[in-house]
């Protein structure tokens, strides 16, 4: 159980072009997904956190009009990253709270290699 | 000071050994607790979650919590060279919106 799909696992797009990941809870329902950044020997970045029918909350620093949050169900999150430039090449990872119980438990997707050319 | 802070190693264990990973938090309302392994190139994976004092064991893996002393701790034994990876320790804040996470130990399984 509490399994999370992404797609694409990897993806090179031109410098200007944008992008869009999905986020998929599998085996359970998740009224909230995170998402993360990761630069190579960096640890984790959490971007953005996407609650189901309601907007993101955005991190600090993030800018929320270039990476485009929607989280249209309670088993879909989308990451839109927009007029994608070299410095967003990175590891981005989402991860998931299964609603089903009180454990807080995050569950990781396998996350998407991003290479802006 | 970091919310969640490891020594970011590397930490090298000779294979059967016990390998000892820490962890200190700053949030002393923080009421969960959690130890993600990641292999390189790879996304975090959960091995083990704590949530009250004292030890939790899960085969070769024990976590161990102090929440007087704000400390979480991860052991694995008879470690195996496939145990090699970052490990990650994870707590959630007093406002349990988000999981805080700490920036990984390197542990390396030497043969």
């Amino acid at each position: 159980g509490a399994v999370v799909s992404q797609h694409p696992s990897w993806v090179i797009c031109k410098s200007g072009t944008s992008v869009k990941i999905e986020c998929r809870s599998l085996d359970f329902q998740a009224t909230t997904m995170f998402w993360y950044r990761q630069f190579p020997k960096q640890s984790l970045m959490l971007m953005a956190t996407s609650n189901e029918g309601s907007k993101a909350t955005y991190e600090q620093g993030v800018e929320k009009d270039k990476f485009l949050i929607n989280h249209a169900s309670l088993t879909l999150s989308t990451l839109t990253v927009t007029s994608a430039h070299p410095e967003d090449s990175s590891f981005y990872i989402c991860s998931a709270r299964d609603l089903s119980t009180d454990s807080y438990e995050q569950y990781f997707g396998p996350g998407t290699r991003l290479t802006v050319t | 000071q970091k919310e969640v802070e490891q020594n970011s190693g590397p930490l090298s264990v000779p294979e059967g050994a016990i390998a000892s990973l820490n962890c200190t938090y700053s949030d002393r309302g923080s009421q969960s607790f959690f130890w993600y392994r990641q292999y390189s190139g790879k996304s975090p994976e959960l091995i083990m979650s704590i949530y009250s004092n004292g030890d939790k064991e899960d085969g070769r893996f024990t976590a161990q919590l102090n929440k007087a002393s704000q400390y979480v701790s991860l052991l694995i034994r008879d470690s195996q060279p496939s145990d090699s990876a970052t490990y990650l320790c994870a707590v959630l804040g007093s406002s349990a919106s988000k999981i805080i996470f700490g920036s990984g130990t390197r542990l390396s399984i030497r043969p």
